[in-house]
């Protein structure tokens, strides 16, 4: 199936710096690729999505970037606070249409 | 309102037994999933059915048997419980497929004893 790769595995941070989380995927039919938070015990939930007709989206703090070519995106979180802390899911659509494939998560930790 | 609930929150159970989750949507979306996220958090797609139909079964045990009365419900029965299948599963719905955003259900935390 879809291969989605995720970097980095962990990431640690200081209040207000910026944090980037990267993935890159291999089927080049994709062409959704949402962002999922998914704090301590609780289910993800999406935070941003791109689709492939789109290069770049923003809301508020967050960022997603996408590069078709290249078969990567990424994630752009500034003046991170700590409630940011959490695992992040990079995912993409399968070809099938019918599954998202995800990363394997970015450990996200702010420190005040 | 809970838009994608599922039953039981936690499961505990010995080995060899049988049980089952059950999942119910209301938001009116014609495809659900079942997922699993292992130890390692690794959210794995197990299967997946729209419109009450098949799509995906990913490579799952056949003891693993998803059973969907009508689109707004996808329950997961597991027969023979091994210790590999702790983990916490799970639903979610989308509309049209995996071109939209999935919302997740609060997840059940398998553990077999």
């Amino acid at each position: 199936g879809e291969n989605v790769e995720q970097h980095p595995s962990t990431l640690s941070v200081q209040e207000g710096d910026s944090a980037v989380i990267k993935c890159t995927y291999s089927d080049s039919a994709s062409n959704y690729f949402p962002w999922y938070k998914q704090e301590l015990g609780k289910r993800p939930q999406l935070i941003i999505d791109i689709r492939s007709n789109v290069g770049e989206k923003k809301d508020q703090r967050i960022a997603v970037t996408l590069n078709k070519t290249a078969k990567h995106f990424s994630l752009h979180i500034t003046e991170t606070q700590p409630e940011d802390s959490a695992v992040y899911f990079c995912a993409a659509s399968a070809n099938s249409g019918y599954a998202l494939n995800f990363g394997k998560g970015t450990s996200l930790l702010v420190t005040p | 309102d809970t838009a994608v609930s599922q039953t039981p929150k936690y499961l505990v159970t010995q080995m060899g037994n049988d049980k089952s989750i059950k999942c119910e949507q209301n938001l009116g979306h014609d495809t659900m999933y079942w997922y699993k996220q292992d130890s390692k958090k690794f959210l794995k797609i197990m299967f997946s059915y729209n419109n009450k139909e098949l799509i995906i079964n990913e490579t799952v045990p056949n003891r693993f048997s998803p059973k969907s009365p009508d689109k707004a419900h996808l329950n997961l029965h597991i027969n023979s419980l091994e210790l590999g299948d702790s983990a916490v599963y799970f639903c979610a719905s989308s509309q049209g497929g995996s071109n939209s955003p999935l919302h997740f259900g609060n997840g059940t935390r398998l553990t077999v004893t």
